[in-house]
């Protein structure tokens, strides 16, 4: 089982839709969860970070993170076509580390 | 958020030569600069994690001889590829990390290598 797991899609969905991304993760005791947006050719952007159950709103973006099923979810309203991109979830795990562990990715489409 | 960048942003070199690559956080102390490979449609590879004044921990299957990594100040740290050979062409991206910032990293813009 890998430690972080997503969809990879591709997910499309129309402009000014809710586009829903979702991540699980395997290790119980991890502490750090993180939301990135890469788009082609170009590096990863910090686009949301979580660390308590619950949601976590930030413009049109909100994280959800629900620790009991190990389950950390995005959600962006209104989708844009500069929206589409490839949506990364990050976990660090045991207290104290800093790596790391990506999902592999989700591709997210707007359709016009 | 924070910014990092990187320099180049781009190189084409000759097999067999060195190429150093900079990263550096612009506005805030980076305790912990990461580097990653990124070849394309594939996920990113963590290469190694270097903390400010320490050497480097590279990940396994990552020849520490071949990329030599330097942390020397809080705000700089570079990735030498020695003996550059063209299956070393790829994305290059490093991030930063400070203490006390919840872990969260941040991402520079990339060296795209090319080697010929």
């Amino acid at each position: 089982q890998k430690e972080v797991e997503q969809n990879s899609g591709p997910l499309s969905v129309p402009e000014g839709a809710i586009a829903s991304l979702n991540c699980t993760y395997s290790d119980r005791v991890s502490q750090s969860f993180f939301w990135y947006r890469q788009y082609s050719g170009k590096s990863p952007e910090l686009i949301m970070s979580i660390y308590s159950n619950g949601d976590k709103e930030d413009g049109r973006f909100t994280a959800q993170l629900n620790k009991a099923s190990q389950y950390v979810s995005l959600l962006i309203r209104d989708s844009q076509p500069s929206d589409s991109a490839t949506y990364l979830c990050a976990v660090i795990g045991i207290q104290g580390a800093q790596k790391l562990v990506f999902g592999q990715g989700t591709r997210l489409t707007i359709n016009p | 958020g924070a910014v990092v960048s990187q320099h180049p942003s781009w190189v084409i070199c000759k097999s067999g030569t060195s190429v150093k690559i900079e990263c550096r956080s612009l506005d805030f102390q980076a305790t912990t600069m990461f580097w990653y490979r990124q070849f394309p449609k594939q996920s990113l590879m963590l290469m190694a994690t270097s903390n400010e004044g320490s050497k480097a921990t590279y990940e396994q299957g990552v020849e520490k001889d071949k990329f030599l990594i330097n942390h020397a100040s809080l705000t700089l740290s570079t990735l030498t590829v020695t003996s550059a050979h063209p299956e070393d062409s790829s994305f290059y991206i490093c991030s930063a990390s400070s203490r006390g910032s919840y872990n969260e990293q941040f991402f520079g813009p990339g060296t795209r290598l090319t080697v010929l």
